[in-house]
Protein backbone atom coordinates (compact mmCIF):
# COMPACT_ATOMS: atom_id res chain seq x y z
CA UNK A 1 0.00 0.00 0.00
CA UNK A 2 0.98 3.54 -0.51
CA UNK A 3 1.93 6.05 2.06
CA UNK A 4 3.88 5.86 5.19
CA UNK A 5 3.27 2.66 7.54
CA UNK A 6 4.23 2.64 11.25
CA UNK A 7 4.93 -1.03 13.11
CA UNK A 8 3.96 -2.22 15.58
CA UNK A 9 0.58 -0.49 16.04
CA UNK A 10 0.53 -1.22 19.76
CA UNK A 11 3.30 -2.31 22.35
CA UNK A 12 3.85 -2.94 25.78
CA UNK A 13 7.19 -3.13 27.03
CA UNK A 14 9.22 -3.03 30.46
CA UNK A 15 11.02 -0.31 31.96
CA UNK A 16 14.85 -1.31 30.16
CA UNK A 17 14.49 -3.46 27.85
CA UNK A 18 15.51 -1.60 23.97
CA UNK A 19 12.69 -1.35 21.50
CA UNK A 20 12.31 -0.23 18.02
CA UNK A 21 9.70 1.47 16.17
CA UNK A 22 9.64 1.30 12.54
CA UNK A 23 7.94 3.78 9.95
CA UNK A 24 8.25 3.24 6.28
CA UNK A 25 6.89 5.37 3.35
CA UNK A 26 6.62 5.01 -0.39
CA UNK A 27 6.99 8.62 -1.21
CA UNK A 28 10.61 8.57 -1.78
CA UNK A 29 10.16 11.42 0.56
CA UNK A 30 13.55 12.57 1.41
CA UNK A 31 12.95 14.08 4.95
CA UNK A 32 11.32 11.99 7.54
CA UNK A 33 10.65 12.74 11.27
CA UNK A 34 9.91 10.97 14.59
CA UNK A 35 7.32 12.85 16.94
CA UNK A 36 5.70 11.84 20.34
CA UNK A 37 2.52 12.79 21.42
CA UNK A 38 1.59 12.65 25.36
CA UNK A 39 -1.60 12.63 26.29
CA UNK A 40 -3.53 16.11 26.24
CA UNK A 41 -0.44 17.72 24.62
CA UNK A 42 0.84 18.06 20.93
CA UNK A 43 3.70 16.68 19.01
CA UNK A 44 7.54 17.22 20.32
CA UNK A 45 9.99 16.43 17.66
CA UNK A 46 12.30 13.68 18.04
CA UNK A 47 14.89 13.50 15.94
CA UNK A 48 14.23 14.09 11.66
CA UNK A 49 16.75 13.30 8.60
CA UNK A 50 16.84 15.14 5.43
CA UNK A 51 18.21 12.25 3.46
CA UNK A 52 19.40 8.97 4.40
CA UNK A 53 22.38 8.59 6.34
CA UNK A 54 21.37 12.68 7.55
CA UNK A 55 19.48 12.64 11.11
CA UNK A 56 19.29 15.44 13.40
CA UNK A 57 18.10 16.03 16.64
CA UNK A 58 14.96 17.77 17.58
CA UNK A 59 13.58 19.12 20.82
CA UNK A 60 13.88 15.75 22.94
CA UNK A 61 16.27 13.35 21.55
CA UNK A 62 17.52 12.41 24.94
CA UNK A 63 17.13 8.67 25.18
CA UNK A 64 16.59 7.62 21.52
CA UNK A 65 18.30 6.65 18.74
CA UNK A 66 17.57 6.92 14.75
CA UNK A 67 19.20 5.70 11.71
CA UNK A 68 18.26 5.99 7.96
CA UNK A 69 20.25 3.74 5.26
CA UNK A 70 17.47 3.77 3.02
CA UNK A 71 14.78 6.76 1.52
CA UNK A 72 12.18 4.55 2.92
CA UNK A 73 12.99 3.70 6.45
CA UNK A 74 13.08 5.71 9.20
CA UNK A 75 13.65 3.27 12.33
CA UNK A 76 12.99 4.48 16.29
CA UNK A 77 15.07 2.57 18.84
CA UNK A 78 14.63 3.32 22.51
CA UNK A 79 18.10 2.26 24.11
CA UNK A 80 16.72 1.34 27.72
CA UNK A 81 12.86 2.32 27.71
CA UNK A 82 11.77 4.28 31.21
CA UNK A 83 8.12 4.93 32.16
CA UNK A 84 8.52 8.60 30.79
CA UNK A 85 8.74 7.33 26.97
CA UNK A 86 5.22 5.65 27.56
CA UNK A 87 3.40 7.96 24.71
CA UNK A 88 1.99 7.60 21.43
CA UNK A 89 4.50 7.56 18.47
CA UNK A 90 4.27 9.07 15.01
CA UNK A 91 6.42 9.09 12.13
CA UNK A 92 5.86 11.87 9.16
CA UNK A 93 7.18 12.59 5.82
CA UNK A 94 8.13 15.37 3.63
CA UNK A 95 8.94 15.93 -0.22
CA UNK A 96 11.66 17.68 0.42
CA UNK A 97 11.92 20.82 2.37
CA UNK A 98 11.30 20.90 6.66
CA UNK A 99 8.29 23.08 5.67
CA UNK A 100 6.44 21.62 3.45
CA UNK A 101 3.55 18.84 4.15
CA UNK A 102 4.32 16.84 6.88
CA UNK A 103 2.27 13.57 6.28
CA UNK A 104 1.42 11.34 9.33
CA UNK A 105 1.17 7.78 10.40
CA UNK A 106 -1.47 6.10 12.12
CA UNK A 107 0.83 6.38 15.23
CA UNK A 108 2.12 3.81 17.30
CA UNK A 109 1.33 3.60 21.11
CA UNK A 110 3.93 2.50 23.20
CA UNK A 111 3.14 1.46 27.10
CA UNK A 112 6.24 1.17 29.33
CA UNK A 113 5.93 -0.76 32.37
CA UNK B 1 12.68 26.69 22.30
CA UNK B 2 9.80 28.93 20.47
CA UNK B 3 6.29 28.08 22.20
CA UNK B 4 2.73 27.93 20.47
CA UNK B 5 -0.05 28.66 23.12
CA UNK B 6 -3.67 27.27 21.84
CA UNK B 7 -6.69 28.18 23.56
CA UNK B 8 -9.02 26.87 24.27
CA UNK B 9 -7.51 23.74 24.96
CA UNK B 10 -11.46 22.04 24.86
CA UNK B 11 -13.93 23.40 23.03
CA UNK B 12 -17.62 21.80 23.31
CA UNK B 13 -20.91 22.88 21.13
CA UNK B 14 -24.04 22.34 19.56
CA UNK B 15 -24.14 21.81 15.81
CA UNK B 16 -24.75 24.99 13.49
CA UNK B 17 -22.72 27.31 16.32
CA UNK B 18 -19.43 28.92 15.00
CA UNK B 19 -16.18 29.20 17.07
CA UNK B 20 -12.68 30.52 16.62
CA UNK B 21 -9.71 28.98 17.96
CA UNK B 22 -6.23 30.71 18.66
CA UNK B 23 -2.70 30.01 18.22
CA UNK B 24 -0.51 32.66 19.44
CA UNK B 25 3.63 32.62 20.17
CA UNK B 26 5.62 35.68 21.12
CA UNK B 27 8.13 34.42 18.38
CA UNK B 28 8.04 35.06 14.25
CA UNK B 29 7.17 32.05 12.50
CA UNK B 30 8.30 32.32 8.59
CA UNK B 31 4.47 29.90 8.30
CA UNK B 32 2.50 28.41 10.01
CA UNK B 33 0.00 24.75 9.63
CA UNK B 34 -2.88 23.94 11.20
CA UNK B 35 -3.69 19.99 11.61
CA UNK B 36 -6.64 18.15 12.07
CA UNK B 37 -6.27 15.05 13.99
CA UNK B 38 -8.80 12.05 14.68
CA UNK B 39 -8.73 9.41 17.44
CA UNK B 40 -6.77 6.77 16.74
CA UNK B 41 -4.70 8.62 13.62
CA UNK B 42 -2.28 10.62 12.73
CA UNK B 43 -2.53 14.71 12.06
CA UNK B 44 -3.84 16.15 8.52
CA UNK B 45 -2.41 19.24 7.11
CA UNK B 46 -5.33 21.89 6.71
CA UNK B 47 -3.79 24.69 5.42
CA UNK B 48 -0.09 26.47 5.65
CA UNK B 49 -0.39 30.41 5.85
CA UNK B 50 2.98 32.28 4.89
CA UNK B 51 2.44 35.72 4.64
CA UNK B 52 1.75 38.05 7.68
CA UNK B 53 -2.36 39.35 7.28
CA UNK B 54 -2.98 36.25 4.71
CA UNK B 55 -6.62 35.14 5.67
CA UNK B 56 -7.21 31.41 3.33
CA UNK B 57 -11.13 30.10 3.15
CA UNK B 58 -11.04 26.08 2.93
CA UNK B 59 -15.12 25.78 2.65
CA UNK B 60 -16.89 26.86 6.41
CA UNK B 61 -13.38 27.14 7.74
CA UNK B 62 -11.49 30.64 7.51
CA UNK B 63 -7.62 30.95 8.72
CA UNK B 64 -5.61 34.16 9.07
CA UNK B 65 -2.24 34.99 9.96
CA UNK B 66 -1.38 37.52 11.91
CA UNK B 67 0.45 40.53 10.32
CA UNK B 68 2.95 39.89 12.87
CA UNK B 69 3.38 36.43 12.16
CA UNK B 70 3.30 35.80 15.50
CA UNK B 71 -0.28 34.66 15.82
CA UNK B 72 -2.95 32.79 13.70
CA UNK B 73 -6.99 31.65 14.30
CA UNK B 74 -9.05 29.13 12.63
CA UNK B 75 -12.63 30.03 12.02
CA UNK B 76 -15.67 27.73 11.79
CA UNK B 77 -18.63 28.43 10.50
CA UNK B 78 -21.63 26.70 11.31
CA UNK B 79 -19.56 23.70 13.09
CA UNK B 80 -20.86 19.89 12.02
CA UNK B 81 -20.15 16.68 14.16
CA UNK B 82 -17.99 15.98 11.57
CA UNK B 83 -15.27 18.31 12.45
CA UNK B 84 -14.89 17.06 15.74
CA UNK B 85 -11.33 16.50 16.42
CA UNK B 86 -7.78 17.89 17.99
CA UNK B 87 -6.62 21.00 15.87
CA UNK B 88 -3.16 21.58 16.16
CA UNK B 89 -1.07 24.50 14.37
CA UNK B 90 2.74 24.36 13.96
CA UNK B 91 4.85 27.09 13.46
CA UNK B 92 7.91 26.58 10.87
CA UNK B 93 11.28 28.98 12.03
CA UNK B 94 14.64 28.31 10.96
CA UNK B 95 13.97 24.68 9.67
CA UNK B 96 12.46 23.41 12.43
CA UNK B 97 8.41 22.79 13.07
CA UNK B 98 6.98 23.84 16.85
CA UNK B 99 3.47 21.98 17.62
CA UNK B 100 0.99 23.71 20.41
CA UNK B 101 -0.47 21.58 22.50
CA UNK B 102 -4.10 21.80 20.19
CA UNK B 103 -7.71 22.69 20.83
CA UNK B 104 -10.06 19.39 20.96
CA UNK B 105 -13.22 20.37 19.49
CA UNK B 106 -16.56 18.71 20.19
CA UNK B 107 -19.48 19.36 18.15
CA UNK B 108 -22.50 17.49 19.67
CA UNK B 109 -25.58 17.31 16.95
Amino acid sequence: DAGITQSPRYKITETGRQVTLMCHQTWSHSYMFWYRQDLGHGLRLIYYSAAADITDKGEVPDGYVVSRSKTENFPLTLESATRSQTSVYFCASSESHLTDTQYFGPGTRLTVL
Amino acid sequence: TQLLEQSPQFLSIQEGENLTVYCNSSSVFSSLQWYRQEPGEGPVLLVTVVTGGEVKKLKRLTFQFGDARKDSSLHITAAQPGDTGLYLCAGMHAGKSTFGDGTTLTVKP
